[in-house]
């Protein structure tokens, strides 16, 4: 069965630095892998989606992803961080043989220092 | 356009006591979810709903039920309320239906604050 880690509960950044969040999926083949944010109080938001072709993804408010594939990743990047980054970030993995459902992470929380 | 709503946003509850939490989207998608997020545990799959008259369990069923009322409308319902089932519950939406689950963007609401004591 695909999973999904996320090994980082916390990150804290300044703003106008670069930000790297990772992402890790157990899948025997090609993965469907999303990334979502959630900001405080609402509901989830696709920042960038990968299903094939070119692994450098673009995505809206900035942010890239890279998929990996030798490396079992899809980690999510932006070159300058605003104040209104911080969110929770979650990394998602839908499957051919996943029973209808999305593998979400279990989500890495990003602070943004003045 | 509004999306995905949820009612309410905020419910207490003691245990033992039912509710139905309300879900709606406006953008005559196929597919709509519920979800609990809890703490360092990401969001789990309560029940999906491919289309009007269809339901799936997902990962975490027990204890809800679940009504596609219609194309619009998805409730879950809790008939005897527990205090692990205090959570934040998602309800979710995506154009597809079937097996498109695994590639579709699911389109979110706000969630509704549980807390059953």
């Amino acid at each position: 069965a695909q999973s999904v880690t996320q090994p980082d509960i916390h990150i804290t950044v300044s703003e106008g630095a670069s930000l790297e969040l990772r992402c890790n999926y157990s899948y025997g083949a090609t993965p469907y892998l999303f990334w979502y944010v959630q900001s405080p109080g609402q509901g989830l938001q696709l920042l960038l989606k990968y299903f094939s072709g070119d692994t450098l993804v673009q995505g809206i408010k900035g942010f890239e992803a890279e998929f990996k594939r030798s490396q079992s990743s899809f980690n999510l990047r932006k070159p300058s961080v605003h104040w209104s980054d911080a969110a929770e970030y979650f990394c998602a993995v839908g499957a051919l043989d996943s029973s209808y459902k999305l593998i979400f992470g279990s989500g890495t929380r990003l602070l943004v220092r003045p | 356009n509004a999306g995905v709503t949820q009612t309410p946003k905020f419910q207490v509850l003691k245990t033992g006591q039912s509710m139905t939490l309300q879900c709606a989207q406006d953008m005559n998608h196929n597919s709509m979810y519920w979800y609990r997020q809890d703490p360092g545990m990401g969001l789990r799959l309560i029940y999906y709903s491919a289309s009007e008259g269809t339901t799936d369990k997902g990962e975490v069923p027990n204890g809800y039920n679940v009504s596609r009322l219609n194309k619009r409308e998805f409730s879950l319902r809790l008939e005897s309320a527990a205090p692990s089932q205090t959570s934040v519950y998602f309800c979710a939406s995506s154009g597809g239906g079937g097996r498109e689950v695994h590639s579709d963007t699911q389109y979110f609401g706000p969630g509704t604050r549980l807390t059953v004591l």
